[in-house]
């Protein structure tokens, strides 16, 4: 199989701190991990394209330092929401891919983030 | 700018209905195109479509893609309440980064 886990399934912190997210490939070793945000029915906007041992690739209007992404190892991506505000507030979902340049998008169940 | 659009954005059937869901699109270089299925959490992979006019069955679903008018579509028959759902398109661009293109989705609901 090709299993996608987050941790943590939700979470809801105060405006002003930080929240980490975990994106873990199971089951296979993956070269890219992709960070998408989605609000209530609406699709998924992807924010970060992130390979293993460097630097993630944010899109268009996605705040680098707001939005951290760490690739350390080729099971493991975080995403850290810095100083979170209300707006904030989202579904996070990561994906994995095994190739480099696959269509094959394994995603990982989902992070909702509450801000207060 | 790449574009990947649904229609319609909601639908509500009754049990036992055929629906047909659309998704055009306008990519610089196109690859493939993909549907999936999100039921509260994340999405399951549906279909992979490459090449135009071959139709993809799984069951009760089907898609076909049609590279020329630049769209496809994905049917789904005899409708059950567990068909209720989000059903994204996304288009996969001939890059190689790997980055799929989400359209907004369309929201279907099927009443008993």
């Amino acid at each position: 199989g090709a299993v996608v886990s987050q941790h943590p399934s939700r979470v809801i912190c105060k405006s002003g701190t930080s929240v980490k997210i975990e994106c873990r490939s199971l089951d296979f070793q993956a070269t890219t991990m992709f960070w998408y945000r989605q609000f209530p029915k609406q699709s998924l906007m992807l924010m970060a394209t992130s390979n293993e041992g460097s630097k993630a690739t944010y899109e268009q209007g996605v705040e680098k330092d707001k939005f951290l992404i760490n690739h350390a190892s080729l099971t493991l991506s975080t995403l850290t929401v810095t100083s979170a505000h209300p707006e904030d507030s989202s579904f996070y979902i990561c994906s994995a891919t095994r190739q480099f340049g696959s269509y094959e998008q394994y995603f990982g169940p989902g992070t909702r983030l509450t801000v207060t | 700018e790449d574009k990947v659009v649904q229609s319609p954005l909601s639908l509500v059937v009754h049990e036992g209905d055929t629906v047909t869901l659309n998704c055009s699109y306008e990519v610089t270089n196109f690859r493939s195109l993909l549907w999936y299925k999100q039921e509260k959490k994340a999405p399951t992979f549906l279909f992979m479509l490459t090449s135009s006019g071959i139709e993809k069955k799984s069951g009760r679903l089907s898609s076909i893609l049609d590279k020329k008018e630049l769209f496809s579509i994905l049917n789904i028959t005899a409708t059950q309440t567990g068909d209720s759902a989000v059903y994204l398109c996304a288009v996969f661009p001939s890059s190689n980064t790997g980055k799929l293109i989400f359209g907004q989705g369309t929201t279907l609901q099927v009443k008993p």
